[in-house]
Formats: C-alpha cells, structure tokens, sequence
C-alpha cells in the first residue's frame, strides 16, 4: 500500500483482556518501530524489528509486552493482562534501511483505552 | 532522554514565515538532523532532513549552522493547516530507533 496502516484505529479493553494491534509497513521497507504515546508527550520507543529480527526490545514496558514480525513485513504488538497505564497511541513507524534517506514513515496510531 | 532541545510553543502569525529553533549541540559527525511534524490525531509526518548543508523541499527549508550544533526550520508562509508539534531529532541512519522529545507545539494565528 502507499502508507503504513494500523488497525484498529480504537480499542476499548477491559482491565486484564488480552489485545492485538497489527501493523502493515510499506511494502519493501526493512526497518519496523512501535512507539506509544501518552496524550500530550511525545511518540516513545518501545522496540525496532530489522526483517524479522527483532534488534531492540528495550523501550517494552513490562514482560507483558510482546511484538513480532514473523515474515517480515506485518508487525503485531500484543500486550497481554492490560493495565489502565497501558492506554495510549501505539504508533507503528517503517523505513528504508539506508543512511541519510527520507524519515520515518507513520501510521495513524492505535488508540488504546483500558477502562 | 532526545538529544535536541526546543522552544515548548511558538505563535505564528498565517501568511508569514515560521522560523522553528533547535538546539544539538552533542551532535556527532555523521549524524542528520531529522524534523517532524505531528497533527492533531495523525501519526508523525516527516518534513526534512540534512547533514552540513541547507536543505529545501515543497514543505520546508531547513537551515544547519556551520558548527552543525544548532538548526532552524522555516515554513515560508504558514498556513492554519501548520498547527502542530515539531519534532526535530538528530538520527545516523533511517534505521536508528528515534528519540523524540517534547517537541515545538506551534500555533498559526488567523
């Protein structure tokens, strides 16, 4: 597709549910990222896929926190017994792996409410 | 913690230039200068970015200074569609994990 796309675009979930948010970078990009964002502050890092390789997991909150990209192109965050501190925007960023080229290319977000 | 620090708002008046401070002054030699934007409800758009030398696009002009330890963004004629955060961030390559600070929220003002 032309863009990254995430979905859902909202998620209301019960304390202690299980949820999955699913990102679909531009086809050919080799570099995936999540970020969450809390209202107000800027995008975080939680954790960066090169292919199917996760190279850095260190920004995950919690054990609670997983992601994967099995083939390489889709992502999924799942975040397991959520907590009302998990609501936010989960951004979902993919990028050429080349020095020096344009940016980050972002989806829309996930928002996420935890009630 | 970002590697950059900014002004935490700024007002622009519609029609005029925009001119977006940013401070890097740790910034290592083969470093870029990354600027983003963030609209309202919209995931972070990137604008521009530049090594030593100035850059301009449709969008934006991005001025380095020569030490390369700070950068201004400039939007020669903001329109009310530029209300935003602004990002600016410093990156060795397109695959380094970004560390965004608080960023710019910028105000164009009818």
């Amino acid at each position: 597709g032309a863009g990254v796309s995430q979905s859902p675009r909202y998620k209301v979930a019960k304390r202690g549910q299980d949820v999955a948010l699913r990102c679909d970078p531009i086809s050919g990009h080799v570099s995936l990222f999540w970020y969450q964002q809390a209202l107000g502050q800027g995008p975080e890092f939680l954790t960066y896929f090169q292919n199917e390789a996760q190279l850095d997991k260190s920004g995950l909150p919690s054990d609670r926190f997983f992601a994967e990209r099995p083939e390489g192109s889709v992502s999924t965050l799942k975040i397991q017994r959520t907590q009302q501190e998990d609501s936010a925007v989960y951004l979902c960023a993919s990028s050429l792996a080349t020095p020096g080229t344009y940016g980050y290319t972002f989806g829309s977000g996930t928002r996420l409410t935890v009630v | 913690d970002a590697k950059t620090t900014q002004p935490t708002s700024m007002d622009c008046a519609e029609g005029r230039a925009a001119n977006l401070p940013c401070n890097h002054s740790t910034i290592s030699g083969n470093e870029y200068v990354y600027w983003y934007r963030q609209i309202h409800s919209q995931g972070p758009q990137y604008i521009i970015h530049g090594l030593k030398n100035n850059e301009t696009n449709e969008m934006a002009s991005l001025i380095i200074t020569e030490d390369r330890k700070s950068s201004t963004l400039i939007l020669p004629h903001a329109t009310l569609r530029d209300t935003a955060v602004y990002y600016c961030i410093t990156q060795k390559t397109s695959y380094d994990k970004v560390i965004f600070g608080p960023g710019t929220s910028l105000s164009v003002i009818p």
